[in-house]
């Protein structure tokens, strides 16, 4: 059975500062794997979403990796901003349509 | 920029009341989905709906749930008899494809059962 984990579950840091955020999944056979952001008491946003056949995804100042064959994919935030700040969520998809989702990493950005 | 949009934005009810919650997928979207979040855990999987059926589902939607697609734009979500354990946020979801593309997320029905 799938499972998502997401390294670390809670993170603060000054505005300005690069992040890595860590998704690792137990079964590399899946279709693609989507980062999202959730505000508080908010919906999913969808940030990237990155193909299997694919190694990145870049959008302004997110960058998604993904290493399907070790199970693991990166979310690297450049100059971290305070509007930054929610939880960010890793999911995977395999055969069915089904995601799979990690519980989330909480970023905190101080200004 | 097109959105999926869900009501009740917050409902509550009694205990073995029926509740239905409804969606309006994106409008070219042909794969709907619902998930739920129970506060602090998971975002987890419901039922996904294809071509006016059930595509997949997951151990969590019991015969207590069903789901509709009543017209060509509504995508509804009943429970029978709420639980206390029913109580969550759900989502609703709509994608273009079956995998390939973004799946877009509304904003949320947060159901407190009481």
């Amino acid at each position: 059975k799938q499972e998502v984990t997401q390294i670390p579950a809670a993170l603060s840091v000054p505005e300005g500062e690069n992040l890595v955020l860590n998704c690792s999944f137990t079964d590399s056979a899946i279709y693609n794997l989507q980062w999202f952001r959730q505000d508080p008491g908010k919906g999913l946003t969808s940030l990237l979403l990155i193909q299997s056949s694919q190694r990145e995804q870049t959008s302004g100042r997110l960058n998604a990796s993904l290493d399907k064959s070790s199970g693991r994919s990166t979310l690297y935030i450049a100059a971290s901003q305070p509007g930054d700040s929610a939880t960010y969520l890793c999911a995977v998809s395999q055969a069915g349509t089904a995601l799979i989702f990690g519980k989330g990493t909480t970023l905190s950005v101080s200004s | 920029e097109p959105e999926v949009t869900q009501t009740p934005s917050h409902q509550v009810t009694q205990m073995g009341q029926e509740v239905i919650l409804r969606c309006v997928p994106i409008s070219n979207h042909l794969y709907f989905y619902w998930y739920r979040q129970i506060l602090g855990q998971k975002v987890e999987f419901l039922v996904s709906f294809y071509n006016n059926e059930i595509s997949e589902k997951s151990e969590i939607f019991d015969d207590q749930f069903s789901v509709e697609r009543p017209d060509g734009s509504n995508f509804t979500l009943k429970i029978r008899s709420t639980k206390l354990e029913d109580s969550a946020m759900y989502f609703c979801a709509s994608r273009s494809d079956r995998t390939g593309n973004t799946i877009y997320f509304g904003e949320g029905s947060w159901l407190t059962v009481v």
